[in-house]
Parts: C-alpha cells; structure tokens; sequence
C-alpha cells in the first residue's frame, strides 16, 4: 500500500487555460474527497465520491470545477478556464465508508499556480 | 453550518516544554472531532480523533485532547515538545453519519508550531 498518490504535484498554467489533477486513493477505499487550500488557511472540502458516484458539491465548485471517478477508482479534478483565484493546493484524501469513514488518508497535493 | 475556531495562528515553544493548541468549534449535534498535522510539502496526518465516549483521547506521537463539550473546546496537548513537532496543525469538526454531508471535514485556519531549541 503506497498511500493516496496526487499527480502532478505542481502545475503552473497561463490564466484561461483548462488543468488537470489525478488523484490515485488507496486501492480499497470507497470514499475519495477534493479539498482546496490557499496560503494561510485549512483545507476547504470541494467534493466527494462514494465509488463512482458524486454525493456531494460545495458552493465553492464553479461550473469550471468538474470531477469524475470513472470506475470507483482514480479520480481527476478539472478546472476549465483557469483564474488567479484558483491558485491553491488541491488536496485528495481516500477513507473506507464505515466506521472509518473519517479516518481519511490524504495525498500530497497538487499546488496550481495561475499566471 | 458546522465551524471550527482556531485563535492562535502562530505559536512557539521550547523544545521540552509543554504545549497546548486551543480549538473551538460550532457544531448543532455530537461532533466528531480530529486533529491533522502538516508538514512543509506535505499532506495532512491524523493525529487522533474523537467519536464519543472517554472525553480524553490518546494519539499517535505523544498527542492528546480533550473533548469539552461546554466549552464546545478540543484542545490539542503534549507535555514535551520536539523539534520535530514544528509543523502546522488542524483541528477539524465531522458531520454526524445519516446525512450526505457524512465524512465531510471542516477545517480552522491552522496553528502554525515553531519549536526553539
């Protein structure tokens, strides 16, 4: 078991263009998280997957966020047209739903840069 | 809406001495209480977390909290700190099962732990 695994771990783009995350939980976890955190602050929960299926979206997920878990597995986060604003550390955790459904694993990050 | 209050943005100590990290959260039900550490470059770890039960929870690298529901309070403590404590820590505050919300974490602003030797 090598933990959530997050690719890449850094992205600078150019504002306007659309970006990419992935974000590999542990193999047999059910639950997959999108947190977001700016310099200064805690995470802020984006979303959540329950197997392939999205149960939850914060206000903070624009229509230019979208995420997807295809099969239950991976995860990518996009975001299209890219601001300054979105400048951040992109965070994913995983958890098994159940009694350990809090206790969630998160991944290095990916840190977005908007130029 | 659940929230978590974290007063103290930066707080030094000395290695060997004694710490303690205040939390206060908002939360309409019997929350489920964590606290996260960070370190540079890093992701989040669980230090430890509290469901119910034994109001004074043990966790991993000598941490404990304590669980106080009138001061609506989940303080971190360690009675000697190291050099490698120095790192930023979270408290965080869990939606109760039986909603869609469950498993969703919401996090204070972090308490940022510099260590002197």
């Amino acid at each position: 078991d090598t933990g959530v695994s997050q690719d890449p771990r850094h992205k600078i783009t150019k504002r306007g263009q659309n970006v990419t995350f992935r974000c590999d939980p542990i193999s047999e976890h059910n639950r997959l998280y999108w947190y977001r955190q700016t310099l200064g602050q805690g995470p802020e929960f984006l979303t959540y997957f329950q197997n392939e299926a999205q149960l939850e979206k914060s206000r903070l997920l624009s229509d230019r966020f979208s995420a997807e878990r295809p099969k239950g597995s991976f995860s990518t986060l996009e975001i299209q047209r890219t601001e300054q604003g979105d400048s951040a550390m992109y965070l994913c955790a995983s958890s098994l739903l159940g009694r350990q459904t809090y206790e969630q694993y998160f991944g290095p990050g990916t840190r977005l840069t908007v130029t | 809406a659940q929230s978590v209050t974290q007063p103290d943005i930066h707080i030094t100590v000395s290695e060997g001495a004694s710490l303690e990290l205040r939390c206060n959260y908002s939360y309409g039900a019997t929350p489920y209480l964590f606290w996260y550490v960070q370190s540079p470059g890093q992701g989040l770890q669980l230090l430890l977390k509290y469901f119910s039960g034994d109001t004074l929870v043990q966790g991993i690298k000598g941490f404990e909290a304590e669980f106080k529901r009138s001061q609506s309070s989940f303080n971190l403590r360690k009675p000697s700190v190291h050099w490698s404590d120095a790192a930023e820590y979270f408290c965080a505050v869990g939606a109760e099962a039986g909603g869609t919300s469950y498993g969703k974490l919401t996090f204070g602003q972090g308490t940022i732990l510099t260590v002197h030797p």
